[in-house]
């Protein structure tokens, strides 16, 4: 298994353009989650599913957008790239056992930054 | 809203013995978790508590205290390798996690 995967690793952006940061997993986790990790902080949520078809807003959604039309894809979209959102962001990936912890799997990770 | 805090860097030197504590803010939670991540790195799970008290894995324990709002991760016999940041995270819901602010953890010969 190649566990959880994202592309591009690294990309800038000037402010304004668009882009898709893509992540894959192939473990079956109906879980998905996009994390950003600012410099020397912790992970903020921005958006995850619990399966196909959902999504939900997570702590920092403003700028984003996602989509979940397949098990293994949750790409995130960034309209109208910032300066704010150079980041490093990355996808995780849970399977839900009920009346028990899910750890979270991390893909590598995307280095973005947006001039 | 939920609000986590870490000290933000812990030395030590090899062979000892760390303790980094998470203290939190949250209206509730269904456990407390930690994870290591190394520099330019992904997050990698380490401990889970779900009740109060001491969790062991290896070298690495978790502790969790409700009544208090306050948990700890202890490591022992340090190693080199061991030198990463370490991160508390809360599970609100939904399996989703909500971080603390991370504690660099510095190993030295």
């Amino acid at each position: 298994n190649a566990g959880v995967t994202q592309t591009p690793k690294f990309r800038i952006l000037k402010i304004g353009q668009s882009m898709t940061l893509q992540c894959a997993q192939d473990m079956n986790h109906n879980y998905m989650y996009w994390y950003r990790q600012d410099p020397g902080m912790g992970l903020k949520l921005i958006y995850y599913s619990v399966g196909a078809g959902i999504t939900d807003k997570g702590e920092v959604p403003n700028g984003y957008n996602v989509s979940r039309s397949t098990t293994e894809d949750f790409p995130l979209r960034l309209e109208l790239a910032a300066p704010s959102q150079t980041s490093v962001y990355f996808c995780a990936s849970s399977y839900p056992i009920t009346g028990s912890y899910n750890e979270q799997f991390f893909g590598p990770g995307t280095r973005l930054t947006v001039l | 809203g939920q609000s986590l805090e870490q000290p933000s860097e812990v030395t030590a030197v090899e062979g000892a013995i760390v303790q980094i504590n998470c203290t939190y803010q949250t209206s509730g939670f269904y456990g407390l978790s930690w994870y290591q991540q190394h520099d330019g790195g992904a997050p990698t799970f380490l401990s889970y508590n779900a009740l109060d008290g001491l969790e062991e894995t290896g070298r690495f324990s978790s502790f969790l205290s409700r009544s208090d709002s306050y948990g700890y991760l202890l490591l022992q016999e340090l190693q080199m390798k061991d030198s990463a940041s370490y991160f508390c995270a809360v599970s609100p819901g939904d399996d989703k996690l909500i971080f603390g602010t991370g504690t660099r953890l510095q190993v030295f010969p």
